[in-house]
């Protein structure tokens, strides 16, 4: 079982939809990261949490460390949003896990 | 604009000659990662370097080596040794000599092809 799971790995939405991506992680973390990976295969850091919730435009990143899960969420879903994101933990023994990825598809 | 620039985007090299990524970066970012990354897998550390002359093994180092010679620099070797070279190699810098402790920029990545 990967230490990093995230759901759905593949996501198809209409614009304007609501959407959220999950991800459960199995190690004790002092950070998490998410990132956007577009299309043509540049990352781009989105958030990094620790605790709580992080709001940015129409992204919000949630954690909740008991669970040891989070949740990216994307209001007013675009087209532009299209691309994959990804979930990766800082352990305490401060190395770093990722996800496989979610693919979001979101059609005009 | 400050950022981190891979080169080639594409390249492509026959079975046994070693080649080289190029990772530079202008942010002044002292700590620099390189990733690899598989269809379906998530991103895995090969090298990272907090400070210069400084570099550290990952958990896939097996047949790669690196150098950092530059703040700026961190080239990535791929030698005859890897055994499954062809992926989407990704470099990374970051700010804080904290291993993770602040947010990761991203190259644009190079892929890999080895036939």
């Amino acid at each position: 079982k990967n230490e990093v799971e995230q759901s759905p790995q593949n996501l198809t939405a209409q614009e304007g939809e609501f959407i959220t991506i999950n991800c459960s992680y199995s190690v004790g973390i002092s950070a998490l990261h998410w990132l956007q990976q577009h299309p043509g295969g540049g990352i781009v850091s989105l958030f990094m949490l620790s605790s709580g919730k992080k709001k940015h435009g129409r992204l919000i990143a949630t954690i909740n460390i008991q669970e040891k899960h989070s949740s990216l969420h994307i209001t007013a879903s675009h087209p532009r949003d299209s691309a994959v994101y990804i979930c990766a933990v800082k352990g305490d023994n401060n190395d770093m896990r990722f996800g496989a990825g979610t693919r979001l598809t979101v059609k005009p | 604009d400050g950022g981190i620039t891979q080169s080639p985007k594409y390249l492509f090299r026959k079975e046994g000659q070693n080649v080289t990524l190029s990772c530079e970066q202008n942010l002044n970012h002292d700590a620099m990662y390189w990733y690899r990354q598989d269809p379906g897998q998530g991103l895995r550390l090969i090298y990272y370097s907090q400070i210069v002359n400084d570099f550290q093994k990952g958990d896939i180092a097996e047949g790669y080596s690196v150098s950092r010679e530059k703040k700026e620099s961190f080239p990535l070797t791929v030698t005859s040794a890897q055994k499954n070279p062809t992926a989407f190699y990704l470099c990374a810098s970051s700010h804080s000599t904290a291993y993770f402790n602040s947010p990761l920029h991203f190259g644009n990545g190079t892929r890999l092809t080895v036939t």
